[in-house]
């Protein structure tokens, strides 16, 4: 089982267009990253959101964490086709000392001229 | 600051080959880890280092090994390469990860092994 799922797995959408991307968890976060992966590169960090109910915004980008810190969203409006990639959230659970960053296994968004 | 440096960027074996996927980073990174990327799959860990001479395995790391020696180098070895193999590889650093400590990931370009 996945520590984080993200939904949906796939999302094709039409420029202009609105979408929303979920990360969820049964496990509480002290925070999550959100990357972004454009095809033939390596991830790139987009946000790191840090307290229960915070909003970061990044231009026409949202970011939310949950206020019990288990889940997190991402929100695009008026979708462009250079937003096209894989978006990954990534988190240390609670409790860990030292330990490995888990990443959930993305949502491939696709926008169309 | 060329960050972390992933060769070859591409690679064809043969079933049953071995080799080593070279890792190294500039940035002095405790933290570092390598993955593996197939389509609809995301990332799934293979094998982490929080230090020289510190490794542990990840999701899938049947069939590879790693070892670091140094605090710059990470080296993923497929000791008899199968057609399972066949997927992008991708090696990360990053300053410790903790719950407090949440530190982003940099990541290479990208190994694209092919085993025939």
């Amino acid at each position: 089982t996945q520590l984080l799922e993200q939904s949906p797995q796939f999302l094709s959408i039409q420029e202009g267009e609105n979408l929303t991307v979920y990360c969820n968890s049964s496990s509480v976060f002290s925070s999550l990253q959100w990357y972004r992966q454009e095809p033939g590169e390596g991830p790139v960090l987009l946000v790191t959101v840090v307290t229960g109910g915070e909003v970061k915004k990044l231009k026409r980008l949202t970011f939310q964490f949950g206020d019990a810190r288990k889940d997190s969203s991402l929100h695009i409006t008026a979708a462009q086709p250079g937003d096209t990639g894989l978006y990954l959230c990534a988190g240390v659970p609670g409790g860990s000392t030292l330990g490995r960053l888990y990443f959930g296994r993305g949502t491939q968004l696709t926008v169309w001229p | 600051n060329a960050g972390v440096t992933q060769t070859p960027k591409f690679q064809v074996l043969k079933t049953g080959q071995s080799m080593t996927l070279q890792c190294a980073q500039d940035m002095n990174h405790e933290y570092m880890s390598w993955y593996r990327q197939d389509p609809g799959m995301g990332l799934r860990l293979i094998h982490y280092s929080v230090g020289a001479g510190i490794t542990d395995q990840g999701e899938v790391p049947n069939g590879y090994n790693v070892s670091r020696s140094t605090t710059e180098d990470f080296p993923l070895r497929l000791l008899s390469a199968a057609p399972s193999q066949t997927s992008v590889y991708f090696c990360a650093s990053s300053r410790l990860q903790g719950e407090y400590s949440n530190q982003p990931q940099h990541f290479g370009d990208g190994t694209r092994l092919s085993i025939l």
